[in-house]
């Protein structure tokens, strides 16, 4: 159980096209999603937290306008990469959670490459 | 603001030796501490968890880990490596225990010899 999966798991997209990336959970409702990125070779930064239905909370120095984060249902959240850029590109990876779980469970990641 | 260190970067190992790889934070209150690993081309696993109770705690795949309050560490550990446990080992420390102000260390990388 507690599964999450990410779509696409790589895109290339050219300088100043957007990028949607969905991440679901297959098995269990989400109250809560979150949405990070890797650099290579460096740790996971956590970009944003979105709850169900409301509006998501961006970390300090994310561009909200930039990062566009959507959870319209319980099993679905998306982050689209608006007018991307190279110094975009990254490893993005959603992550999950639930009342009553004690821990949130990851998602493959995309690889995101802008040229 | 919270933060973690990993002081190494890179450790090899050989085969069926054991294995520590440190972790040290720096939180305000009671952390809520965690080991991933993440394997190439594979999300990230959790190893293990601690919230509080035991100050050992054992997670899966035969790992281990101490917090140790006064050192502000949560060191991870196991007695055999195996060839398998080759990636990328992250520690973690968090407001909660699903990801509110989660902030990943910067890892470690673990390669085994035959």
């Amino acid at each position: 159980g507690a599964v999450v999966s990410q779509h696409p798991s790589r895109v290339i997209c050219k300088s100043g096209t957007s990028v949607k990336i969905e991440c679901r959970s297959l098995d269990f409702q989400a109250t809560t999603m979150f949405w990070y990125r890797q650099f290579p070779k460096k740790s996971l930064m956590l970009m944003a937290t979105s709850n169900e239905g409301s509006k998501a909370t961006y970390e300090q120095g994310v561009e909200k306008d930039k990062f566009l984060i959507n959870h319209a249902s319980l099993t679905l959240s998306t982050l689209t990469v608006t007018s991307a850029h190279p110094e975009d590109s990254s490893f993005y990876i959603c992550s999950a959670s639930h009342q009553g779980a004690n821990e949130q469970f990851f998602g493959p990641g995309t690889r995101l490459t802008v040229l | 603001a919270q933060s973690v260190t990993q002081p190494d970067i890179h450790i090899t190992v050989s085969e069926g030796a054991s294995l520590e790889l440190r972790c040290n934070y720096s939180y305000g209150a009671t952390p809520y501490l965690f080991w991933y690993v993440q394997s190439p081309g594979q999300g990230l696993q959790l190893l293990l968890k601690y919230f509080s109770g035991d100050t050992l705690v054992q997670g899966i795949k035969g790992f281990e880990a101490e917090f140790k309050r006064s050192q502000s560490s949560f060191n991870l550990r196991k007695p055999s490596v195996h060839w398998s446990d080759a990636a990328e080992y992250f520690c973690a420390v968090g407001a909660s225990h699903y990801g509110q102000n989660f902030v990943f260390g910067p890892g470690t990388r673990l390669s085994v010899l035959p």
